[in-house]
């Protein structure tokens, strides 16, 4: 069974610090990994997208990392501000078509 | 701006209603779209594939008759909640795919449903 498991399910932090969310999967066959954000009672943003080749992708104060062969991933968030406030989604995709998500990780920045 | 419209965003009605919610691709062509169903706080779930001018791939334990869904043409893809009930209510979101692509998917805004 291809489970997605996400650490923290919740986190508050001051404005300015620079946090770590992780996500793990059980099946490592992946095809591409997803970071998506979503704001309460939206849909999907893509934030970041990497290959099952490829170990980090960057994209301003984002940065995320994938260790395919452990079956993690970690999104890294620089210089966090109340803006970022959201919940974020990890996504692996196990063909183009077969993504699975994880339950999130609900990030609160505090001014 | 968004490639993936969906409509309506959010829909009360009464228990025994059936509801439709419509998908469309705005600037490119999707054989395939997907739908996905999120109760809260809880990740989302892959509830059916559906195939332009084919039948639907319906995940285990999602019933077919009562998740309609037609992909009449390649820009759209419709999914009708038959005979809807309370335990119905969850926020639906659709997706769809460039074909032929490494695109990721694009997600619809979702849609609210709550039967009462």
């Amino acid at each position: 069974k291809q489970e997605v498991t996400q650490i923290p399910a919740a986190l508050s932090v001051p404005e300015g610090e620079n946090l770590v969310l992780n996500c793990s999967f059980t099946d490592s066959a992946i095809y591409n990994l997803q970071w998506f954000r979503q704001d309460p009672g939206k849909g999907l943003t893509s934030l970041l997208l990497i290959q099952s080749s490829q170990r980090e992708q960057t994209s301003g104060r984002l940065n995320a990392s994938l260790d395919k062969s452990s079956g993690r991933s970690t999104l890294y968030i620089a210089a966090s501000q109340p803006g970022d406030s959201a919940t974020y989604l990890c996504a692996p995709a196990y063909n183009n078509n077969d993504m699975r998500f994880g339950a999130g990780t609900r990030l609160t920045v505090k001014p | 701006g968004a490639v993936v419209s969906q409509h309506p965003s959010r829909v009360i009605c009464k228990s025994g209603t059936s509801v439709k919610i419509e998908c469309r691709s705005l600037d490119f062509q999707a054989t395939t779209m997907f739908w996905y169903r999120q109760f809260p706080k809880q990740s989302l779930m892959l509830m059916a594939t559906s195939n332009e001018g084919s039948k639907a791939t319906y995940e285990q334990g999602v019933e077919k008759d009562k998740f309609l869904i037609n992909h009449a043409s390649l820009t759209l893809s419709t999914l009708t909640v038959t005979s809807a009930h309370p335990e119905d209510s969850s926020f639906y979101i659709c997706s769809a795919r460039v074909p032929y692509s490494n695109q990721p998917q694009h997600f619809g805004d979702g849609t609210r449903l709550s039967i009462l």
